[in-house]
């Protein structure tokens, strides 16, 4: 029962290219958040999704940085013409459809490390 | 989502009780008491979570307080490997969680 599986891991990218990063929640899962984390700050909510819907973009930045959720596949954060900036771990979580319970408990993956050039 | 306070950092000696505190005193009765900690760069690890009701689990027991204004997450034997960033978070059902810095806490020989 895998959990949560980002790729890349690290990924390097010189400033103006493109950065994609995928990531695939716990099977069953069909709520997905993306987080970002500068080095030595929190963890930022960035968007939240569900399949083919995108719930609540309040943290992502107005330009370069867009997010999906596919009815198939896996979801994807796509950060556009990189800056230096964009330098952080970004992590992926993910959560059941239902919440029995009321209760809303999110599985993180381990991060993809991107470093920009 | 309502905002918590905990303290920057703590240390615990090994094989102690380490208690970490969280006040949240704007919860509204809807929202749930989450603990995640993480271990330096990895990703966040769930720990607990609770509405009134103090819960205990495999891996910590969290205490919430009557009013619920404040709850106490507590890690029976800590261990070296529980050296992580300890965060306290509240939110409703299916919302986004909500960071803070949370508590850094150092367990010690």
């Amino acid at each position: 029962n895998a959990g949560v599986m980002q790729n890349p891991r690290h990924l390097v990218r010189r400033r103006g290219q493109e950065a994609r990063l995928r990531c695939s929640p716990v099977k069953g899962h069909s709520h997905v958040y993306w987080y970002r984390q500068l080095p030595e700050e929190g963890l930022k909510f960035m968007v939240y999704l569900q399949k083919e819907n995108i719930i609540d973009e309040s943290g992502m930045p107005k330009e370069r940085f867009s997010a999906e959720f596919p009815k198939e596949g896996p979801s994807i954060l796509r950060i556009q013409q990189v800056v230096r900036g964009d330098s952080a771990a970004y992590f992926c979580a993910s959560s059941p459809s239902s919440a029995r319970s009321g209760a809303n408990v999110l599985t993180f993956g381990a991060g993809s490390r991107l470093t920009v050039l | 989502d309502a905002k918590t306070t905990q303290p920057p950092s703590m240390d615990c000696a090994e094989g102690r009780a380490a208690n970490l505190p969280c006040n949240h005193s704007t919860i509204s009765g809807n929202e749930y008491v989450y603990w995640y900690r993480q271990i330096h760069s990895q990703g966040p690890q769930y720990i607990i979570h609770g509405l009134k009701n103090n819960e205990t689990n495999e891996m910590a027991s969290l205490i919430i307080t009557e009013d619920r204004k404040s709850s106490t997450l507590i890690l029976p034997h800590a261990t070296l490997r529980d050296t992580a960033v300890y965060y306290c978070t509240i939110t409703g059902t299916a919302s986004k969680l909500t960071f803070g810095t949370g508590t850094r806490l150092q367990v010690t020989l």
